[in-house]
């Protein structure tokens, strides 16, 4: 089965920009959807199809996909960032991968 | 305002079967796929199952094929998963998720979730 490969962290000042990546045998291949959990809160959509923000999703959050590393792009990360952050792919066999999912801290 | 509330959540014995139910409003519940997922307390998500529209198709991780069935009733704007054959790695938060149209669409909407422990 097809395995996503997230960094267990990620630290970044505040007013910075924070990268999350998410590797995968040509993940470019295939739509990457990101997701943040804050702690004890359910997950909430941040990226759909590689780059495209949902609804009320700030500007700050962006994605990208090239090659086999997807990347979740938070600029001017605030305090409130600070979260769990999961990418998703669509498996052709029919079922969702997520990746182990990272842990970003906001110093 | 979309709602998903998960119910049926508690402590089983292993070996035992629990049921669970989301039930949804706010939106057209048949016209959307609508998925399982499952955390284990500290750990990442881990999907588990979903189902089309009409309940025709369905697809289920490799970790609980068998032993869990997901299905919906599109009238009652209910979906479940029944499980059986509970394990104690089968503990965790047990999401009820919408997606899209498509088997492929991501997940757009997420409930709260209920939790599900096994132990003796």
């Amino acid at each position: 089965s097809y395995v996503l490969t997230q960094p267990p962290s990620v630290s970044v000042a505040p007013g910075k920009t924070a990268r999350i990546p998410c590797g995968g045998d040509n993940i470019e291949a295939k739509s990457v959807h990101w997701y943040q959990q804050q702690p004890g809160q359910a997950p909430v959509p941040v990226i759909h199809y590689d780059r495209d923000r949902p609804s009320g999703i700030p500007e700050r959050f962006s994605g990208s996909n090239s090659g086999n590393t997807a990347t979740l792009t938070i600029s001017r990360v605030e305090a409130g960032d600070e979260a769990d952050y999961y990418c998703q792919v669509w498996d052709r066999s029919g079922h969702w991968v997520f990746g182990g999912g990272t842990k970003l801290t906001v110093l | 305002e979309v709602q998903l509330l998960e119910s049926g959540g508690g402590l089983v014995q292993p070996g035992g079967s629990l049921r669970l139910s989301c039930a949804a409003s706010g939106f057209k519940f048949g016209a959307y796929w609508m998925n399982w997922v499952r955390q284990v307390s500290g750990k990442g998500l881990e999907w588990v199952a979903n189902i089309e529209h009409d309940g025709n198709m369905k697809f289920s991780a490799d970790s609980v094929k068998g032993r869990f069935t997901v299905s919906r009733d599109n009238d009652k704007n209910l979906l479940y998963l029944q499980m059986n054959s509970l394990g104690v790695e089968d503990t965790a938060v047990y999401y009820c998720a919408r997606a899209g149209d498509f088997s492929s669409s991501p997940i757009d909407f997420w409930g709260q979730g209920t939790l599900v422990t096994v132990s003796s």
